[in-house]
């Protein structure tokens, strides 16, 4: 069964410092990483997705890395922000079936 | 700025009656996705539509399953025989192309089988 790993499952961070998490995928044909940003009573809203290895994608004050070999990425969050607070999805397709597998996610609070 | 909308927002129905969640995808949209997510459990895909035709379907997307896109604007995923287990909540999604793009999520339906 294909599964895809968010960690750490949750993070409290204080306000103006910087994160990181990680999200675990198959590596083997590996077609697309998706990172979604989800706050409560709201839709998932799309952060990236990424393809290629080595890829590196930023948005504001939010960055992503891609290793498609050993089937990683990482989200950056420099100097957290209360509006920060939400949780963190990845979801990767593989090649083999173009379904989105998702992560548990990874609940960020940021403390003012 | 376009976005997906869900109707109904909430929908109660009883064991084994048919319901109708309905979606409408932005407009200039190609792709089309239905997930769902059980109460503490991971978002799990349903399937995927293009051109008029399922274009992946996982294993939970069986024969209760249906989806429709009959006018051109609405999208709908319908459960023939809801069971207590199809109480979740379920997200329609589209994409400007395929599945290498941004999904845009609608806020979703909360289905309720009692």
């Amino acid at each position: 069964i294909l599964n895809v790993e968010q960690s750490p499952q949750s993070l409290h961070v204080q306000e103006g410092d910087s994160t990181n998490f990680t999200c675990s995928f198959p590596s083997s044909n590996f077609y697309a990483l998706h990172w979604y940003r989800w706050e409560t009573a709201k839709s998932p809203e799309a952060l990236f997705v990424m393809t290629l290895n080595g890829d590196e994608k930023k948005k504001g004050r939010i960055s992503a890395t891609l290793n498609t070999k050993e089937g990683y990425s990482y989200l950056y969050i420099k100097g957290s922000q209360p509006e920060d607070s939400a949780t963190y999805l990845c979801a990767s397709i593989m090649d083999s079936n173009y379904q989105l597998i998702w992560g548990a996610g990874t609940k960020l609070i940021i403390k003012p | 700025e376009p976005e997906v909308t869900q109707t109904p927002s909430h929908q109660v129905t009883q064991m084994g009656q048919e319901v109708i969640l309905r979606c409408v995808p932005i407009s200039n949209h190609l792709y089309f996705y239905w997930y769902r997510q059980i109460l503490g459990q991971k978002v799990e895909f349903l399937v995927s539509f293009y051109n008029n035709e399922i274009s992946e379907k996982s294993e939970i997307f069986d024969d209760q399953f249906s989806v429709e896109r009959p006018d051109g604007s609405n999208f709908t995923l319908k459960i023939r025989s809801t069971k207590l287990e199809d109480s979740a909540m379920y997200f329609c999604a589209s994409s400007h192309r395929d599945y290498s793009y941004e999904q845009y999520f609608g806020p979703g339906t909360r289905l309720t089988v009692t």
